[in-house]
């Protein structure tokens, strides 16, 4: 079955990159998603990859995906206090109903 | 974009009571939703898939006379926690999946906080 995993715990310093990590099983995967949560809420899509691409930049964050390492990582630059929170990567199955399953998450504490 | 809603956000309730959650797709309709349970500290978990006007579909080991899924509509699923226990609380997530702006995308509602006392 599905498997996606992620480290817990990431602390950086206001104004550094974080690179959050994330590997999966499913070589079928569709896309990958990295969603944001914060404290008592619910999940905010962050940004997606599709399994044919190996790279995607949006403002600050920039997706990598190794797919021969099944290796998604997700970069933020100038981290700010405002990105503490909780970070899940995702994959979508190909087949099915196409569920969606989500790592483990890794909470991202930013130090002012 | 497109937006889920829940309702409600938050809930408490007494043990053996009936709890129901509704997922509404707002601007979008929904042809399968998904409901996750989320415990803290901890990764959404799937609990089922249902598409509109056919049965849930569950994941292994969630008991669906327990977690009763009704998807009526293309923009409604409801989730009933039937005879709640204090093991039930969670942190309850549904998420509808639909056709918006050329491409199937999944969107996911705010959350239902559930407490059983």
């Amino acid at each position: 079955g599905e498997d996606v995993e992620q480290s817990l715990f990431l602390s950086v310093r206001e104004g550094d990159s974080s690179v959050i990590n994330c590997t999966y099983t499913d070589s079928s995967s569709t896309y990958l998603y990295w969603y944001k949560q914060e404290p008592g809420a619910g999940l905010q899509l962050l940004t997606y990859i599709f399994s044919n691409m190996d790279m995607k930049q949006d403002q600050r964050l920039t997706v990598l995906l190794n797919k021969k390492d099944k290796h998604l990582s997700l970069r933020i630059a100038d981290t700010q206090t405002g990105d503490s929170a909780i970070y899940f990567c995702a994959e979508r199955a190909s087949g099915g109903y196409q569920k969606v399953t989500f790592g483990t998450g890794t909470k991202l504490q930013v130090i002012p | 974009g497109a937006v889920v809603s829940q309702h409600p956000s938050r809930v408490i309730c007494k043990s053996g009571t009936s709890v129901k959650i509704e997922c509404r797709s707002l601007d979008f309709q929904a042809t399968t939703m998904f409901w996750y349970r989320q415990f803290p500290k901890k990764s959404l978990m799937l609990m089922a898939t249902s598409n509109e006007g056919s049965k849930a579909t569950y994941e292994q080991g969630v008991e669906k006379d327990k977690f009763l899924i009704n998807h009526a509509s293309l923009t409604l699923s409801t989730l009933t926690v039937t005879s709640a226990h204090p093991e039930d609380s969670s942190f309850y997530i549904c998420s509808a999946r639909g056709r918006t702006g050329g491409s199937y995308e999944q969107y996911f509602g705010p959350g239902t906080r559930l407490t059983v006392t």
